[in-house]
């Protein structure tokens, strides 16, 4: 079965510094894997996404993640941290597993991330 | 472009009484459909999808089940509410399987 888990439920950074969010994953199939993120109290925004092909992905808002199958990893970074970016973010696998059917997506617990002024 | 919806955005129940959350996509058809619901905590689980009318996949048994009437609604009830039932509710749905999923503004429950 696949699984998804997010290094630290909380990481704070201070504005201008590099955000670094963690996530490793597990999957028996090669996976397709995103990661979204949540303003309070609202629905999930995809910031990115890795299905096949080149391994460094870039997203919305300056934010990019890398494939590492050897890590199985999918790690989500951003040079430069903005105030904007406080929020919840949440690293997903998809494995296809319900040939033909709908496959709907395994989450991590998530990360609040924080941004110190 | 595509759209989702759902409502109510917030609702109120006593334990006991029934629940219909409603969800509607808009801008594509034969859609796959999902609810996943929110626990402070514990990330987002999926609890059912489906991939056409009448066509509901339970993920985890509950108190709470799914219908799909129509291609592009979809419907989260129950009869009778727990207080574990108590959650942020997400509404989304995704062109094909394995594609993006597009979720919806979510439903916040409060069972009292």
């Amino acid at each position: 079965a696949q699984s998804v888990t997010q290094l630290g439920s909380h990481v704070s950074v201070s504005e201008g510094a590099l955000v670094l969010l963690r996530c490793n994953y597990s999957s028996s199939v090669p996976p397709y894997l995103f990661w979204y993120v949540q303003y309070p109290n609202q629905g999930l925004q995809l910031l990115l996404k890795y299905t096949t092909g080149a391994t460094l992905v870039k997203g919305i808002n300056g934010f990019e993640a890398e494939f590492k199958k050897s890590e199985t990893s999918f790690h989500l970074t951003k040079p430069s941290a903005h105030m904007s970016d406080a929020a919840e973010y949440f690293c997903a696998v998809s494995e296809g597993r319900r040939g033909g059917g709908a496959d709907g997506l395994t989450f991590g617990k998530g990360t609040h991330l924080i941004i110190q002024p | 472009s595509q759209t989702i919806h759902q409502w109510p955005a917030t609702l109120v129940q006593p334990v006991g009484s029934p629940l219909s959350l409603e969800c509607t996509v808009e801008g594509t058809s034969n859609p796959n459909l999902y609810w996943y619901r929110q626990a402070a905590g514990r990330g987002l689980q999926l609890l059912f999808y489906s991939v056409g009318i009448g066509q509901i996949s339970s993920e985890v048994p509950q108190n709470l089940s799914a219908s799909r009437p129509q291609d592009r609604q979809f419907i989260l009830s129950s009869k009778k509410l727990l207080l574990s039932d108590s959650g942020f509710y997400l509404c989304a749905w995704s062109a094909t399987s394995r594609n993006t999923i597009y979720f919806g503004e979510g439903s916040w429950l409060t069972v009292v």
